[in-house]
């Protein structure tokens, strides 16, 4: 089965710092997605862990441990615009290949 | 560019209607998926094909059905609308399906409903 959790709502100032932290449990392990989805629209791909270790792009930032089954979602410097809800995914082995599920969701509030 | 196209974004059903949710990218993409999404409920995958021919279920699969006879199609299909079943619909497609650190793409969503 698959057990993927993240906190359901955060809420940081612009300019600061916030980590989103997601946990895991399935049954195996192709990698794991971040994505970040504003109100009304569809998802969109942030980033992506399959080794132990940081990924950094820009201004996010995301991080693996697959001992651990834990992930987190660095975003720096937050500006209004990063108020949306973000998306804990993990890719796992199928019958026909893989699947990729998703957690519920954080919804982050970026208030002034 | 198209990307996905998913049609139609508004749908409003009777109990017991079918009717099919129509998904089309123009990436040659092999892995084509449908997720419902529901208040609190997160991305739950319905179905999904790694490629033509080729389909498996997903999370939540009952009162769905799918086909894949092409590369560039995914049609949904409710063979009979329940309440339940109203949700907002994506539908997603990502490069090389036996791949799997490729990321998906969505489409912009249909939001069902059923009376």
């Amino acid at each position: 089965g698959q057990n993927i959790d993240q906190p359901t709502e955060m809420t940081a100032t612009e300019g600061a710092i916030v980590q989103i932290n997601c946990t895991y449990q399935t049954s195996g392990f192709n990698g794991l997605f971040w994505y970040q989805q504003h109100a009304g629209e569809a998802p969109t791909f942030l980033s992506y862990n399959v080794l132990d270790g940081l990924e950094e792009k820009g201004r996010f930032s995301s991080f693996l441990s697959r001992s651990k089954g834990y992930s987190y979602l660095l975003l720096k410097e937050l500006q209004m615009k990063d108020s949306a809800s973000y998306l804990c995914a993990v890719s796992s082995p199928s019958n026909s290949g893989y699947a990729l599920n998703f957690g519920k969701g954080t919804s982050l509030l970026v208030t002034p | 560019n198209a990307g996905v196209t998913q049609t139609p974004k508004f749908q409003v059903l009777k109990t017991g209607q079918s009717m099919t949710l129509q998904c089309a990218q123009d990436m040659n993409h092999e892995y084509m998926s449908w997720y419902r999404q529901d208040p609190g409920m997160g991305l739950r995958l319905i179905h999904y094909s790694v490629g033509a021919g080729i389909t498996d279920q997903g999370e939540v699969p009952n009162g769905y059905n799918v086909s894949r006879s092409t590369t560039e199609d995914f049609p949904l299909r409710l063979l009979s609308a329940a309440p339940s079943q109203t949700s907002v619909y994506f539908c997603a497609s990502g490069d090389r399906g036996r791949a799997t650190n490729e990321k998906l793409f969505f489409g912009s969503g249909t939001q069902l409903s059923v009376l």
